[in-house]
C-alpha cells in the first residue's frame, strides 16, 4: 500500500540536541498527524495539523504543515532519553476517504 | 479515562486457521479503524467503521472482515491465515464523522504470529 516518504530513517543524537525530521507525499493531504511509538505499544498522537502553513507546538515538539500540503516537519528541542522511539507521520486526504496513510517511521536514539 | 483496549495481547495461530481480534474504543468515540503493522513499516489501513457501518476498506483480501457492535466495540476477523499475516494489529478510535475525527487514538495492539 501507499506510504509517505519519511526521513531520516534513523537518527542517533546526544541528549540536549535538537532533532528535525520530515515527511513528504506525492499527494495533497488536508490533515497531517505525528505519532510516537514505543516498542510493543501502539502509536501515541503527538500533534495534529489542519491548515497549510500551520505551526503547532506541544511542549518541546513543534510541527509544521507544509504550504504545498504535500509535506510536514517535526522538530524536537533539547532531546531527553525518553524521546527514544519511532516517530511516524500520517496524512489524511479528507472527504469520504477515512484512512490515515503512514510513513515508515524515523527511529530516534538519544545517547544520555 | 480508559484508552483504547484490545484483546488478546498476543496470539499464535497455525496457517489456515481463523482468528478474531477485539477492540473497545475510548468512551464516547463512535468510530473504530483497524490497521496492520508489519515489522519495520508504518501501519497500513484495513477498515474503518462508524455507527456499525463500514466507511472505508484498505487493500486487503476478502479473508479480512470486521464488524462494529451497538456499543461501538469492534472485531477483526481473518480467515485462512497465511504466514504473511503475522503482524501487529492496531485498533484506533475517533470521535465521529469529519474534521476532528481524523485524530485517531490507538490501542496497544494484538501481536499475531502465524506458524
Amino acid at each position: 500500500g501507499q506510504q509517505l516518504n519519511q526521513s531520516p530513517q534513523s537518527m542517533f543524537i546526544q541528549e540536549g540536541e535538537d532533532v528535525s525530521m520530515n515527511c513528504t507525499s506525492s499527494s495533497i493531504f488536508n490533515t497531517w498527524l505525528w505519532y510516537k511509538q514505543d516498542p510493543g505499544e501502539g502509536p501515541v498522537l503527538l500533534i495534529a495539523l489542519y491548515k497549510a502553513g500551520e505551526l503547532t507546538s506541544n511542549g518541546r515538539l513543534t510541527a509544521q504543515f507544509g504550504i504545498t500540503r504535500k509535506d510536514s516537519f517535526l522538530n524536537i528541542s533539547a532531546s531527553i532519553p525518553s524521546d527514544v522511539g519511532i516517530y511516524f507521520c500520517a496524512g489524511h486526504s479528507g472527504g469520504s476517504n477515512y484512512k490515515l496513510t503512514f510513513g515508515k517511521g524515523t527511529l530516534l536514539t538519544v545517547n544520555p | 479515562d480508559a484508552g483504547v483496549t484490545q484483546s488478546p495481547t498476543h496470539l499464535i495461530k497455525t496457517r489456515g486457521q481463523h482468528v478474531t481480534l477485539r477492540c473497545s474504543p475510548i468512551s464516547g468515540h463512535k468510530s473504530v479503524s483497524w490497521y496492520q503493522q508489519v515489522l519495520g513499516q508504518g501501519p497500513q489501513f484495513i477498515f474503518q467503521y462508524y455507527e456499525k457501518e463500514e466507511r472505508g476498506r484498505g487493500n486487503f483480501p476478502d479473508r479480512f472482515s470486521a464488524r462494529q457492535f451497538p456499543n461501538y466495540s469492534s472485531e477483526l476477523n481473518v480467515n485462512a491465515l497465511l504466514l504473511g499475516d503475522s503482524a501487529l494489529y492496531l485498533c484506533a478510535s475517533s470521535l465521529a464523522g469529519t474534521g476532528i475525527s481524523y485524530e485517531q487514538y490507538f490501542g496497544p495492539g494484538t501481536r499475531l504470529t502465524v506458524t
